[in-house]
């Protein structure tokens, strides 16, 4: 699938930096996704966008930050993370709200946390 | 609220035989199930969806599934494995209206030689 893409693919980072995900969705669509995949546990839905306004925030922490500047971009800032935010953070796209539509998800950042 | 289970974390099959993973969700309206698989590394990649109409739904990659309503059940089938296969499916339950997928935790598949 190249219809999302996400960078880094990788990111190693300590407690105290300050980094960010970008998703960026080439399918013309209309709402955008964060999840959380860690290991033995089913994907944890973060933040949902729909037409660059956030719909949902499923209780994160608020050292995750997201952004959606326009439809096709997406980001997650990350301040102050703990090790158990060790994760893959996939990013997914979906064209409109309809629930018929399908969700296209990016290959993830994985993420960890020294 | 919705919720989905997958009774198996690990499934072992030799290729060429047949492979059924299964999902049960628990929801009481219209459920709305999607299959994905995930190859290490990747992002998940839709297999198959069912909304409505005929119960056994037609997937990429030779996968079907077929909706059980009296089970609760949204099992996936592959008659004749491929070492390819060797991935991790994931069954997910959406609403009628709604924008939101629940996931199960997810079935191992390894397809020995």
């Amino acid at each position: 699938e190249t219809g999302v893409t996400q960078t880094p693919r990788h990111l190693v980072m300590g407690m105290t930096n300050k980094k960010s995900l970008k998703c960026e969705q080439h399918l013309g669509h209309n709402a955008m996704y964060w999840y959380k995949q860690s290991a033995k546990k089913p994907l944890e839905l973060m933040f949902v966008y729909n037409f660059k306004e956030q719909t949902e925030n499923n209780s994160v922490p608020s050292r995750f930050s997201p952004e959606c500047p326009n439809s096709s971009h997406l980001f997650l800032h990350l301040h102050t993370l703990q090790p158990e935010d060790s994760a893959l953070y996939l990013c997914a796209s979906r064209h409109g709200q309809a629930s018929t539509d399908t969700q296209y998800f990016g290959p993830g950042t994985r993420l960890t946390v020294l | 609220a919705q919720s989905v289970t997958q009774p198996d974390i690990h499934i072992t099959v030799s290729e060429g035989a047949s492979l059924e993973l299964r999902c049960n969700y628990s929801y009481g309206a219209t459920p709305y199930l999607f299959w994905y698989v995930q190859s290490p590394g990747q992002g998940l990649q839709l297999l198959l969806k069912y909304f409505s109409g005929d119960t056994l739904v037609q997937g990429i990659k030779g996968f079907e599934a077929e909706f059980k309503r009296s089970q609760s059940s949204f099992n996936l089938r592959k008659p004749s494995v491929h070492w390819s296969d060797a991935a991790e499916y994931f069954c997910a339950v959406g609403r009628e209206y709604g924008n939101k997928l629940v996931f199960g935790a997810g079935t191992i598949l390894r397809v020995k030689s």
